[in-house]
């Protein structure tokens, strides 16, 4: 357990629904990520919140809409997905940018 | 953006035999760590070396890092079972954030 939790842990959508991914840590950590992890493709980086604010956000299409409600908490809006996001999302958060710690992930199947 | 590269890409050794992989990367980094990932898993973190750092060593891991030619490798002695995972190189330039593709590791009892 590495103290950050993601919800839900599958997520089966068609391209007209919208659903949210969510992810809460407990470490008292100041930043969380977003990644998404395709099969053999590295590890891709799409925002990043600091202090609850997006400090990055790495050209990620508008149909993924993060949000960070306050420090623990970090939610990935998803609408109109296409089959190409079919992936693993991995959510992260770290002290001051160093180590970070994973959750395990929401497997995401687009139809 | 890809950065570290990790090779060889897949890694198949028998338990106790000692397992050897690398990460080269293009930009200066402060920092590189070393996670592993267990199948469609978060990833873990194993080690984070520093630029001023050559070495570092954790249980059966040893990390070393050679900045004037870009590159760090992982050692796993005495392989396990347990060691089953894809590992990742996450090279840190000052906040950016850089990932290779893994290497995929199997131990075979």
């Amino acid at each position: 357990e590495t103290g950050v939790t993601q919800t839900p842990r599958h997520l089966v959508m068609g391209m007209t629904n919208k659903k949210s991914l969510k992810c809460e840590q407990h470490l008292g950590h100041n930043a969380m990520y977003w990644y998404k992890q395709s099969a053999k493709k590295p590890l891709e980086l799409m925002f990043v919140y600091n202090f609850k604010e997006q400090t990055e956000n790495n050209s990620v299409p508008s149909r993924f809409s993060p949000e960070c409600p306050n420090s623990s908490h970090l939610f990935l809006h998803l609408h109109t997905l296409q089959p190409e996001d079919s992936a693993l999302y991995l959510c992260a958060s770290s002290q001051d940018a160093d180590i970070q710690y994973f959750g395990a992930g929401t497997r995401l199947s687009v139809l | 953006s890809q950065q570290g590269e990790e090779d060889p890409q897949a890694l198949s050794i028998q338990e106790g035999e000692n397992a050897t992989m690398n990460c080269s990367y293009k930009t200066s980094i402060n920092n590189l760590q070393w996670y592993r990932q267990n199948s469609g898993r978060g990833l873990v973190h194993l080690i984070l070396i520093r630029s001023n750092e050559r070495e570092k060593h954790s249980g059966r891991l040893r990390v070393t890092l050679d900045t004037s030619k870009k590159s760090s490798s992982l050692l796993i002695t005495a392989s396990r079972a347990a060691d089953t995972a894809s590992y990742f190189c996450i090279t840190d330039s000052w906040g950016k954030l850089q990932f290779g593709a893994g290497t995929q590791v199997v131990v075979t009892p």
